[in-house]
């Protein structure tokens, strides 16, 4: 089982869609967890953090339920500079700088 | 301020030989990651230094390795390169070791092995 699971996709939406990503996590020591953005042959960025009473920026709303040790992203009034692969990433208590990465979900907002 | 930068941006090696890439973290940080990233896959951790120690080593053979300078820029090497070894390596920095310290990456070096 891989450590961090998402949805490949790709998720293909029209603008101003709401789109919902989600992902799951094996190791129930994790600590930190984030959501990252990849555009194509780019480097990652982080989004935002992800806490255990859920976040929003702006148009992104992150949630977390340990209990399921899953984690979601939600984007509303989606635009067309969304389109991107969304990496949703786990760090152990302790792990320092080691991210463990999910393969990424691609996102992909049409006219 | 610069971000973090590496060089070189694309290399193209063969099987057997041995590579080395750059890094140069954002100006304060001391903490330099490196990730290898397959096509299709996300990121995966291979090294952590911090003021010039290994702090974390992820699930790589000994044919790849990596260092510190005073400087706090970096190297990853890797010997007797395998077709497989093809990927996109990523340099992320970061002021401190901690878990939820930022981590910002640099564009990558693109290496292709034939």
């Amino acid at each position: 089982r891989k450590e961090v699971e998402q949805d490949p996709g790709p998720f293909n939406v029209p603008e101003g869609a709401t789109v919902a990503f989600n992902c799951t996590y094996s190791n129930s020591a994790s600590q930190s967890f984030f959501w990252y953005r990849q555009d194509c042959r780019k480097e990652p960025k982080l989004l935002m953090s992800v806490y255990s009473s859920g976040n929003e920026d702006g148009r992104f709303t992150a949630q977390l339920n340990r209990a399921s040790q899953y984690i979601s992203l939600l984007i509303r009034d989606s635009k067309l500079s969304d389109s991107a692969t969304y990496l949703c990433v786990v760090n152990l208590q302790g792990g320092g700088n080691k991210l463990t990465f999910g393969t990424g979900t691609q996102l992909k907002v049409e006219l | 301020d610069a971000g973090v930068t590496q060089s070189p941006t694309h290399l193209i090696k063969t099987r057997g030989q041995h590579v080395t890439l750059r890094c140069s973290p954002i100006s304060g940080h001391k903490s330099v990651s490196w990730y290898q990233q397959v096509l299709g896959q996300g990121p995966q951790f291979i090294f952590q230094y911090y003021e010039k120690e290994e702090r974390g080593r992820g699930n790589f053979p000994d044919r790849f390795s990596a260092r510190q300078f005073p400087n706090y820029s970096s190297e990853l090497n890797v010997n007797a390169l395998l077709l497989g070894d093809s990927a996109l390596y990523l340099c992320a920095s970061s002021f401190v070791t901690q878990n939820n310290s930022p981590l910002h990456f640099g564009n990558g070096t693109r290496l292709t092995v034939t």
